[in-house]
């Protein structure tokens, strides 16, 4: 079955850096794109950032862009998410999610991780 | 971008339909998705492509589309159905993706 599990997560200062991961399982991750998807403490959903199945293609929520990086690594079945200059705002329980073969949505997600900034 | 629009709360008792509805102007180019979220745990895909129901999700949930509104249908609610729901749609020209506000359906 779909295993999405992320890590990395914790209290950083802000102005800090952070990379969070997510280690996939279940099915064949090199042809699946993937996505962040983060959700600050009694808020909504936001979506972050989507990446392709082979990595060449990258988009990002215009709140995060220039200051988010997402990547994968196919040969670990892994997905990265690098925060630079992390702000308060950016404290969110971080998901990854799945996208499926076709259509625009999240058909699988991770358990989140928290990234509390704080001082 | 877009924006997607949600009624903040829904209230039925058990038993009862409830109707959660979810309005953009993308809409009617794009499909709607609707998740269901329990306190403490991931959203869970409960709806895609307006109205198609991943394997496992009951059979009382039903999705439908009518111009810029999507409506997530749940018949013969149960208390396990309380939980937050969001829509989402994409904006494939930007190349983002849009939820919702979030309901929060209470079962009375």
């Amino acid at each position: 079955q779909v295993q999405l599990v992320e890590s990395g997560g914790g209290v950083v200062q802000p102005g800090r850096s952070l990379r969070l991961s997510c280690a996939a399982s279940g099915f064949t991750f090199s042809t699946y794109g993937m996505h962040w998807v983060r959700q600050a403490p009694g808020k909504g959903l936001e979506w972050v950032a989507v990446i392709s199945d082979d990595g060449t293609k990258k988009y990002y929520a215009d709140s995060v862009k220039g200051r988010f990086t997402i990547s994968r690594d196919n040969s670990k079945n892994t997905l990265y998410l690098q925060i630079k200059s992390l702000r308060p705002e950016d404290t969110a329980v971080y998901y990854c999610a799945k996208n499926p073969a076709y259509g625009y949505y999240f058909d699988y997600w991770g358990q989140g991780t928290l990234v509390t900034v704080s001082s | 971008s877009y924006e997607l629009t949600q009624p903040p709360s829904v209230s039925v008792s058990p038993g009862q339909t409830a109707r959660i509805t979810c309005s953009g102007d993308a809409l009617p180019k794009q499909y709607g998705y609707w998740y269901q979220q329990k306190p403490g745990q991931a959203p869970l895909l409960v709806m895609y492509k307006d109205n198609e129901r991943p394997s496992g999700v009951p059979e009382r949930f039903s999705g439908s589309s009518s111009g810029t509104t999507v409506t997530l249908t749940i018949s013969g609610v149960q208390a396990e159905d309380e939980a937050d729901y969001y829509c989402q749609s994409a904006d494939i020209s930007s190349a983002s993706w849009v939820f919702g506000g979030g309901t929060k359906l209470t079962v009375l």
